[in-house]
């Protein structure tokens, strides 16, 4: 099984605070992809990263794509609570498969 | 409209019902997709159609029966359901198959809350 693993599962914090995300796997994938998703609505991509030890940036928001293509991390600046949602990393397989990960559920307080 | 229209967005039925979900693309894509969406799983992908043709059946029950009119239409009919089967499902389309590189990218529906009694 291809399972990408996100930590945390749940993470909560207060406006301001800085937090990383992190999906790991033990497959190589040709790319990554990160997706917001907020309550009641689908997901939103955020961005993908192909490259091995690839670096983006997206205002406060920084995704790394591992040297290996097994891992990524995405990290936000000085949260805020529109920052709220459930982040969805997703590993492309070949051309056109996305395997999506266990998810990780941010709530950021005011 | 724009985007990726789902309808209805709250389905409850009996496990003897049968109902249908539908999917509507207004972005001129190529593929459609049906995710499934439980609290403690990931994302799983159901069935894809590219071209109105039917590329990927992951293994779904038969239960879980897709229709694709054509490039911009998705339904998912739904018969004899069990309560394992409640779970938001998730309508998605793309420009291509192809997803791994810098242009592609899913664009997702608000989903279909389904509740099985």
């Amino acid at each position: 099984t291809q399972l990408l693993e996100q930590s945390p599962q749940f993470l909560s914090i207060q406006e301001g605070e800085n937090l990383t995300v992190y999906c790991n796997s033990s497959s190589v994938f040709s790319s990554l992809q990160w997706y917001r998703q907020e309550p009641g609505e689908g997901p939103v991509l955020l961005v993908t990263v192909v490259t091995g030890g690839e670096v983006k940036k997206l205002k406060r928001l920084t995704f790394q794509f591992g040297d290996a293509r097994k891992d990524s991390s995405l990290h936000i600046t000085a949260a805020q609570p529109g920052d709220t949602g459930l982040y969805l990393c997703a590993g492309a397989k070949g051309t056109d498969k996305l395997i999506f990960g266990t998810g990780t559920r941010l709530q950021v307080f005011p | 409209e724009t985007g990726v229209t789902q309808t209805p967005r709250h389905l409850v039925m009996g496990m003897t019902n049968k109902k249908s979900l539908k999917c509507e693309q207004h972005l001129g894509h190529n593929a459609m997709y049906w995710y499934k969406q439980s609290a403690k799983k990931p994302l799983e992908l159901m069935f894809v159609y590219n071209f109105k043709e039917q590329t990927e059946n992951n293994s779904v029950p038969s239960r879980f029966s897709p229709e694709c009119p054509n490039s911009s239409h998705l339904f998912l009919h739904l018969h004899t359901l069990q309560p394992e089967d409640s779970a938001l499902y998730l309508c998605a389309s793309s420009q291509y198959l192809r997803l791994a590189d810098n242009t592609g990218e899913l664009f997702f529906g608000e989903g279909s809350r389904l509740t099985v009694l």
